[in-house]
């Protein structure tokens, strides 16, 4: 069964640096997304990506992250001066169209900020 | 605005025993609604969807009906097994409000033999 890879699986960084999340979503996915998971809280949308931009993004994406996908198969996720607040799990998603039906999830990537 | 509440586990249950989980929403409109499982280890599956009122969402042995007049969709599955460990996730999908699922704080099922 196709499925969503993220790496790194764990990431240990130092406050004010910067990070990169990859993903590498379903092939002939069109949509793709982040969510991150603080831990104890809800799984909360930060951002979807179709046709090369964004096309949908929560108030907690900010100018702190930045999207991209600089190749045909890989989806990154930018963290830029990282907070201790920055620590979750990040999900990254990928789906056919946009109803929600089809959207497949990575295993996630823990991103502690010490 | 559109949220999503679900019952504070963890849950522990015996194999064999009868399993619910409670969630309820708040949303304009007529959401999707879906439940989410993460086994151990592993990403967020869909586990059943329902789109509009009144539908049964069904898979694995786990139903889920979508109950507009009470703003819920339990989750609801008639024998666990040990397998069936992992965290459940309800979310909504408000369908005149864009791509984003909304989910709930996910509920941790433990089933012991």
């Amino acid at each position: 069964e196709p499925e969503v890879t993220q790496t790194p699986s764990h990431q240990v960084t130092q406050m004010g640096q910067e990070v990169i999340l990859r993903c590498v979503p379903i092939s002939n996915h069109l949509y793709f997304y982040w969510y991150r998971q603080i831990l104890g809280q809800k799984v909360e949308f930060l951002v979807s990506f179709y046709n090369n931009e964004i096309s949908e993004k929560s108030e907690i994406f900010d100018d702190q992250f930045s999207v991209e996908r600089p190749d045909g198969s890989n989806f990154t996720l930018k963290i830029r001066s990282t907070k201790l607040e920055d620590s979750a799990m990040y999900f990254c998603a990928s789906s056919r169209d946009d109803t929600g039906n089809t959207i497949y999830f990575g295993e996630g990537s823990w991103l502690t900020v010490v | 605005g559109n949220s999503v509440t679900q019952m504070e586990g963890p849950v522990t249950l015996s194999e064999e025993a009868f399993l619910t989980i409670n969630c309820t929403y708040t949303a304009t409109g007529y959401p999707s609604l879906f439940w989410y499982v993460q086994y151990p280890g592993e990403g967020l599956q869909l586990l059943l969807k329902a789109t509009k009122a009144d539908d049964k969402g069904s898979n694995k042995g786990f139903e889920a009906t979508y109950r507009k007049e009470t703003t819920s969709f339990h989750l609801e599955k008639g024998s666990v097994q040990v397998s069936d460990s992992a965290v459940y996730f309800c979310a909504l999908l408000a369908n005149q409000a864009g791509t984003a699922l909304i989910f709930g704080k996910g509920t941790t099922l433990s089933v012991s033999s």
